[in-house]
């Protein structure tokens, strides 16, 4: 089954850009996968759908600041214009025959 | 408006039984395959186990087979797990999730339900 890593902390200034990655494992580069948002105390938000190719859809109500890029086996969500309620966990999720996997998740600190 | 709102979470001894339960509403639940994750105090997301639209399909993670099961009432909009044998690291925060329509990823999630397993 798929591996996902994710780097476990990153942090960038309030109205700064941030890309965060979540890598693949050997043998799944071409996989689809989800980008969520937790933010403290509260449950999960889908962020989008990215494709291995670069495409994304967004979920309903994101803001246009969240935008997703793929290259190889990385696959990355871009925030620009750091606000701070963008201070979350974000984790990346997919799927391989009968499991679905979740990355260790990032937990983004806005200074 | 999509909602999904677990019930049924509290405090079990090892080796206890508990069953969650997700009420859907705001969608045609029928058409949408669900999901339980979980969420153990202050660490990731964990994924529990899916059911088919029709609930003919079932998935565990290895951590919960052969002690949990899930089902669903479409005539109820209601989808269920239950717990059994439960142990300490089944504590967890658990969440009812939807999958995108036509996609295996969680496009919606419930606020979450606390199980507690402590003697």
């Amino acid at each position: 089954q798929p591996v996902m890593t994710q780097s476990s902390s990153a942090s960038a200034s309030l109205g700064s850009s941030v890309k965060l990655t979540c890598t693949l494992s050997s043998g799944h580069s071409s996989y689809i996968i989800a980008w969520h948002q937790q933010q403290p105390g509260k449950a999960p938000r889908f962020l989008m759908k990215l494709e291995g190719s670069g495409n994304y859809n967004k979920g309903s109500g994101v803001p246009d600041r969240f935008s997703g890029s793929s290259s190889g086996a990385d696959r990355y969500l871009t925030i620009s214009n750091l606000q701070s309620e963008d201070e979350a966990d974000y984790y990346c999720e997919t799927w391989d025959s009968n499991t679905r996997v979740f990355g260790g998740g990032t937990k983004l600190t806005v200074l | 408006e999509v909602q999904l709102v677990e019930s049924g979470g509290g405090l079990v001894q090892p080796g206890g039984s508990l069953r969650l339960s997700c009420a859907a509403s705001g969608f045609t639940f029928i058409s949408y395959s669900m999901n339980w994750v979980r969420q153990a105090p202050g660490k990731g997301l964990e994924w529990v186990s899916y059911i088919s639209s029709s609930g003919s399909t079932i998935y565990y993670a290895d951590s919960v087979k052969g002690r949990f099961t899930i089902s669903r009432d479409n005539a109820k909009n209601s989808l269920y797990l239950q717990m059994n044998s439960l142990r300490a690291e089944d504590t967890a925060v658990y969440y009812c999730a939807r999958d995108r329509y036509g996609d295996y990823m969680v496009d919606s999630w419930g606020q979450g339900s606390l199980v507690t397993v402590s003697s």
